[in-house]
């Protein structure tokens, strides 16, 4: 079974620039993640769909950051314009999606240096 | 104060030793306890994976769960270098939503 797949692996931005990051979930999975692990610290959550409907997105800073999972598959994250503490790994995470409680499996990450 | 600690050490031990790492939280209403696994330059995967108080083993790995100490524990005998990680609890209210709550980590080093 393949796993999440994410890419770019890295990107390399200076600040007030545009980036986007691409997700795509393990086939048949219904919710999908994206967390922010910034060095050091532990993922902290930035949005979560079900399928194509936003869930929970407390977390986002909706002045930069937006997401969008079209379909129900695929996902795109994108930061405009960008800062410096936006440096960190955006992980993608997918599970089935029936129960809140499903293991949520997780893509190598894209990392993200904002110069 | 954060909703869950962990100390990032680093921990640094030899092969064999029997290794224990430990998360504090402050919510009362984590009912699902994790233990996740992170190589450098992966995603995390997950390890060990509890509900409520108790014991779970599996193989080399132990998870403990006190919530009247708001405490969880992770325990991995016989260490091996391939060990060698950084470990993440992370816990679930269970009721709403499927938000993780990540510690900070700890990185592991086990030592030949």
């Amino acid at each position: 079974e393949a796993g999440v797949a994410q890419s770019p692996r890295y990107k390399i931005i200076e600040k007030r620039q545009s980036v986007a990051f691409w997700c795509n979930p393990i086939s048949g999975h219904a919710t999908l993640y994206w967390y922010q692990q910034i060095l050091g610290q532990g993922p902290k959550l930035l949005i979560q769909f079900q399928n194509n409907g936003v869930v929970d997105d407390s977390q986002l800073p909706k002045d930069r950051f937006s997401a969008e999972r079209l379909k129900g598959v695929d996902s795109t994250l994108k930061i405009q314009p960008a800062k410096l503490e936006d440096s960190a790994v955006y992980l993608c995470a997918s599970s089935l999606g029936l129960r809140d409680t499903d293991t949520q499996y997780f893509g190598p990450g894209t990392r993200l240096t904002v110069l | 104060q954060k909703e869950v600690e962990q100390d990032p050490g680093p921990l640094s031990v030899p092969e064999g030793a029997i290794v224990s790492l430990n998360c504090t939280y402050s919510n009362s209403a984590f009912q699902y306890f994790m233990w996740y696994r992170q190589y450098s330059r992966k995603g995390p995967e997950l390890l060990m994976y509890t509900y409520s108080s108790g014991n779970k083993e599996d193989g080399r790995f132990t998870a403990q769960v006190d919530k009247s100490s708001k405490y969880i524990s992770l325990f991995i005998r016989d260490s091996q270098p391939s060990d060698s990680a950084t470990y993440l609890c992370a816990m679930q209210r269970g009721s709403t939503l499927g938000r993780l709550y990540f510690g900070r980590g700890t990185q592991l080093t086990v030592w030949p």
